[in-house]
């Protein structure tokens, strides 16, 4: 069974600071992707990022940056310099070998509010 | 731009009615998944479909059906709504075996409110 586990449900920051959402996940698959979702409050989920299991560089797309280790299971999510804009609820999710990776499962999701 | 439209963004719906709730996609994916999301539960999945016809239960089918006639369309039905079904309603589709390559797209939501 594949679980994804989100420990930080709301999470509050001040306009400029960094933040980082945490994501560990429980997958007995050896190959994997993992994937970030931001949900605004117009509800539409929008695709950030995918990454494969064998695949554990960090990656840097503008303020955001994601770390990947697999010795931790974790999947971890950087807004650097954030913006009011970057308010919404954040989705780490994982899809894997055994559901012929078809199905992804989500975890519980991060609030995040960014107070200007 | 690829899309996927769901009919309703809110709905009303009273205990014990015969409820659709609607989803197209423009993408020609194979796809097509509903889920639900709930305030500390997140998203799970009620039904998915790989093609046409076809249709296999995710994790909490209970209470709902699917229907799949075409490619395009995707209706999720609850037979008898009762109020534990009051919930975000999300339909997303994905391109058969490239799910890891693109993630799922995404519909806006329906938001149902059973009374």
């Amino acid at each position: 069974a594949q679980k994804v586990t989100q420990a930080q449900t709301e999470i509050s920051v001040v306009e400029k600071e960094d933040v980082t959402l945490d994501c560990v996940y429980e997958t007995r698959d050896t190959t994997y992707y993992l994937f970030w979702y931001k949900q605004p409050p117009s509800g539409e989920l929008v695709f950030l990022i995918r990454r494969n299991s064998f695949d554990e560089q960090n990656e840097i797309s503008g303020r955001y940056s994601w770390n990947f280790q697999k010795s931790t299971s974790s999947f971890n999510f950087t807004i650097t310099a954030s913006q009011v804009v970057d308010s919404a609820v954040y989705f780490c999710a994982l899809s894997g070998s055994s559901g012929g990776y078809q199905k992804v499962t989500f975890g519980i999701g991060t609030k995040l509010q960014v107070i200007p | 731009d690829v899309k996927v439209t769901q009919s309703s963004r809110y709905l009303v719906k009273r205990t014990g009615e015969k409820v659709f709730l609607e989803c197209v996609q423009d993408m020609d994916h194979e796809n097509m998944f509903w889920y639900r999301q709930d305030p500390g539960l997140g998203l799970r999945l009620i039904y998915f479909s790989y093609d046409v016809k076809m249709k296999e239960k995710g994790d909490i089918p209970e209470g709902y059906s699917v229907s799949r006639e075409k490619k395009e369309r995707f209706s999720l039905i609850l037979e008898s709504a009762s109020t534990n079904q009051t919930s975000m309603y999300l339909c997303a589709s994905s391109p058969l075996g490239q799910i890891s390559n693109y993630g799922y797209t995404f519909g806006s939501g329906t938001r149902l409110t059973v009374v």
